[in-house]
């Protein structure tokens, strides 16, 4: 069954420091991996989207990273500041190219607070 | 702001009614997707709209329908509402159909609340 799994779950750190978030999926073969930030209440808003092929993008202050053979992605966040404070969600499209992209996978996210 | 408008922002309603929910995508957009979050839960796919056809489906419950109009407008209606039903309902638009890579844009979403 095609998964996303995060971790973890939620994460607490002070205003300044760094954090990193953990993605494992099972879905087999896919297209791309995205990460999303959803302020609480607010649609989701994209900050990376990889293809299968790469291996890291950023934006900004936001890292990700990816390894295919081992299914794993992760999201770094430098200098984390006050306003980083949302979920963070990882998403997986299934399938290698083409193709509808309706079916793509949410996985639960990590809760996010920075504290001053 | 991405551009994707839905109304309304809060919706209270009886169980048992029936409601619409209502989405313009982003301008020129073609695809739209409608998506569902329960309280802690991911966001689960329900259908998605190409230029006006029904393109895919995912765990969208028979008492739920949509469509896409001419202006490229969508609507999800959904009908015997249950308390489960309480939820943040997105929807997202994107440019085209396919997968690679093709950046989806989320609106502000509409909280349901059933009672």
């Amino acid at each position: 069954k095609n998964q996303v799994e995060q971790s973890p779950q939620s994460l607490i750190i002070l205003e300044g420091k760094n954090c990193t978030l953990q993605c494992n999926y099972t879905v087999s073969p896919f297209s791309n991996l995205r990460w999303y930030k959803q302020d609480t209440g607010r649609g989701p808003v994209s900050l990376t989207i990889m293809t299968f092929s790469e291996n890291t993008k950023s934006n900004g202050r936001y890292t990700a990273t990816l390894d295919a053979d081992t299914k794993q992605s992760s999201l770094h966040i430098t200098a984390s500041q006050l306003s980083d404070s949302a979920s963070y969600i990882c998403v997986v499209s299934p399938g290698r190219y083409g193709g509808s992209q309706g079916n793509l996978i949410f996985g639960k996210g990590t809760k996010l607070s920075v504290k001053p | 702001d991405s551009g994707v408008t839905q109304t309304p922002k809060h919706l209270i309603t009886a169980t048992g009614q029936r409601v619409t929910l209502r989405c313009s995508p982003r301008s020129g957009d073609l695809s739209v997707y409608w998506y569902q979050q329960s309280l802690d839960q991911g966001l689960q796919f329900l259908i998605q709209y190409y230029n006006g056809e029904e393109r895919a489906k995912g765990n969208i419950l028979e008492r739920f329908s949509a469509q896409q109009f001419p202006d490229l407008h969508s609507e999800l209606n959904l009908s015997s509402l249950e308390l489960g039903d309480s939820a943040l309902y997105f929807c997202a638009s994107s440019a085209r159909d396919t997968a690679f890579p093709n950046e989806q844009f989320f609106g502000p979403g509409t909280r349901l609340t059933v009672l």
